[in-house]
């Protein structure tokens, strides 16, 4: 969806190495959220903002880390990268549409592989 | 906390055919269920949704039908083409959407 984008859509990194993955919206939602797609394991929730100033911790946290710089901006940021973080990662935006319901709108992902 | 389990993990069927997917939830308190729909190289997209205060929601050729007591909801495709190939997933939420819960996905060929 060219409503939510990320950067880079594939990387290739080393064990122990900084990564940063960004994400933007144009949507105009306040919550945003980082996914990690595995196979046979669907959409695991990291770390979700329901508002700029609001961070929470989803299901798999531990070794990650999240910076909301803006309404329109969420990064998500592995300080020392592991073997095991090797997945795909998404970020999405929600907001609540005309049913009433909060829906996610998803980015294309980035492609994440850890040596 | 809530938890989702989606069957079945691949799904082949001949075009035309009907095809159902199934998840369960584990929190009664869950009242928001969306379907999302992955194709290759893309992330998801939602594709239909179902509120806890509905049987049973049709959008064309897609279905979801919920029921609260088995805590059980599924997914129908009737007359299935090659482009419905896809992964499927489902989810659950207890606050109308945001946080969800997803299950881990159904791989759905189509063939020709």
């Amino acid at each position: 969806d060219a409503d939510v984008t990320q950067t880079p859509r594939n990387r290739i990194t080393k064990t122990g190495k900084r990564i940063m993955l960004e994400c933007s919206q144009t949507k105009g939602h306040d919550r945003m959220y980082w996914y990690r797609q595995d196979p046979g394991l669907g959409l695991r929730l990291i770390y979700y903002s329901f508002d700029v100033k609001d961070i929470n911790k989803g299901e798999i946290s531990d070794g990650y880390s999240v910076s909301r710089q803006a309404q329109a901006k969420f990064s998500l940021s592995l300080e020392s990268a592991i073997p095991n973080q090797t997945a795909l990662y998404f970020c999405a935006t929600s907001g609540f549409d005309g049913s009433g319901a909060d829906t996610q709108y998803f980015g294309p992902g980035t492609r994440l592989t850890v040596l | 906390g809530e938890n989702v389990e989606q069957h079945p993990s691949t799904l082949s069927v001949q075009e035309g055919d009907s095809a159902v997917i199934k998840c369960t939830y584990s929190d009664s308190a869950s009242n928001y269920f969306p379907w999302y729909k992955q194709e290759l190289g893309k992330g998801p997209q939602l594709i239909i949704d179902i509120r806890s205060n509905v049987g049973e929601k049709k959008d064309q050729r897609i279905a979801v039908t919920l029921n609260k007591t088995a805590k059980h909801f599924s997914l129908h495709i009737t007359e299935t083409q090659p482009e419905d190939s896809a992964v499927y997933f489902c989810a659950a939420s207890y606050n109308q959407g945001g946080k969800l819960i997803f299950g881990q996905g159904t791989e759905l060929s189509v063939k020709p």
